[in-house]
C-alpha cells in the first residue's frame, strides 16, 4: 500500500527556519513526481514545489522561490521540504502528495499525506 | 486570487445533480488535462477525477469530469449528504512552469 507520512510541522517565528519530512513506503522516490501542497487555515489548496522522479528537476511557486528548498533522501525514501525565511503567510497545513509519473508536470496527485500544520508567529 | 477561477460555492437537496466550473486559460486547462480533488472535512484531499474525464476505482459513477477548451467542469449526480464538501480543479501550467489549483468550491447539500 502506498502511504505518505508528513512530519516536521512546528511553530517558528518570522524570519527562522524549518525542515518538513514526508516518508513514502510502497513505492520509489526515484520513479515518481512528489509535491509539497499546503493550505492557509480556512483557505485553499496551494502547490508549493515538486520534485521530479527522473533527473531530480525540481520546480517552486513564485511564493516560496529562493526561501524554500525540496530535497530527497533515496537511501530513505523520504522527502524534504526546507524552509527558510519563514513568513506568517507561510503559515499553513503543508501536505505531500505522489505523482503517477516520473515527470513533473504529468499526471495527478494521489494519494495525499495526511499533513503537518506550520504556524509562523512570534 | 487563484490561476484557475471556480465558484466559491455551490448547494443542492439530495437526489439533484450540480455542477462545477473550473475556468483557466490556454497555458493551463487549454493544453493540459485536468484532475478533481475531494476534500471532506477536517481530511486531506483525495483524488475525484484525473485526466479530464476518469474516475479512479472506488469514486462512484455519480461523478464525472468535463472539459472544453479552457474550462473544465465536475457534475455530481443524485446529490448524497456525503458530498457535502470543498472541490478543487488543478492542472499544470506551462507559463508558470507549476501546478495551479482553483480557489474551491464548497458544497452544500441542503
Amino acid at each position: 500500500e502506498v502511504q505518505l507520512l508528513e512530519s516536521g510541522g512546528d511553530l517558528v517565528q518570522p524570519g527562522g527556519s524549518l525542515r518538513l519530512s514526508c516518508a513514502a513506503s510502497g513505492f520509489s522516490l526515484s520513479s515518481y513526481a512528489v509535491s509539497w501542497v499546503r493550505q492557509a487555515p480556512g483557505k485553499g489548496l496551494e502547490w508549493v514545489s515538486t520534485f521530479s522522479g527522473s533527473g531530480g528537476s525540481t520546480y517552486y511557486a513564485d511564493s516560496v522561490k529562493g526561501r524554500f528548498a525540496i530535497s530527497t533522501d533515496h537511501s530513505k525514501n523520504t522527502l524534504y521540504l526546507q524552509m527558510n525565511s519563514l513568513r506568517a503567510e507561510d503559515t499553513a497545513v503543508y501536505y505531500c502528495a505522489k505523482g503517477t509519473v516520473a515527470a513533473a508536470a504529468l499526471g495527478w496527485f494521489d494519494p495525499w499525506g495526511q499533513g503537518t500544520l506550520v504556524t509562523v508567529s512570534s | 486570487q487563484s490561476v484557475l477561477t471556480q465558484p466559491p460555492s455551490a448547494s443542492g437537496t439530495p437526489g439533484q445533480r450540480v455542477t462545477i466550473s473550473c475556468f483557466g486559460s490556454s497555458s493551463n486547462i487549454g493544453s493540459n488535462t485536468v484532475n478533481w480533488y475531494q476534500q471532506l472535512p477536517g481530511t486531506a484531499p483525495k483524488l475525484l477525477i484525473y485526466n479530464d474525464n476518469q474516475r479512479p476505482s472506488g469514486v462512484p459513477d455519480r461523478f464525472s469530469g468535463s472539459k472544453s477548451g479552457t474550462s473544465a467542469s465536475l457534475a455530481i449526480s443524485g446529490l448524497q449528504s456525503e458530498d457535502e464538501a470543498d472541490y478543487y480543479c488543478a492542472a499544470w501550467d506551462d507559463s508558470l512552469n507549476g501546478w495551479v489549483f482553483g480557489g474551491g468550491t464548497k458544497l452544500t447539500v441542503l
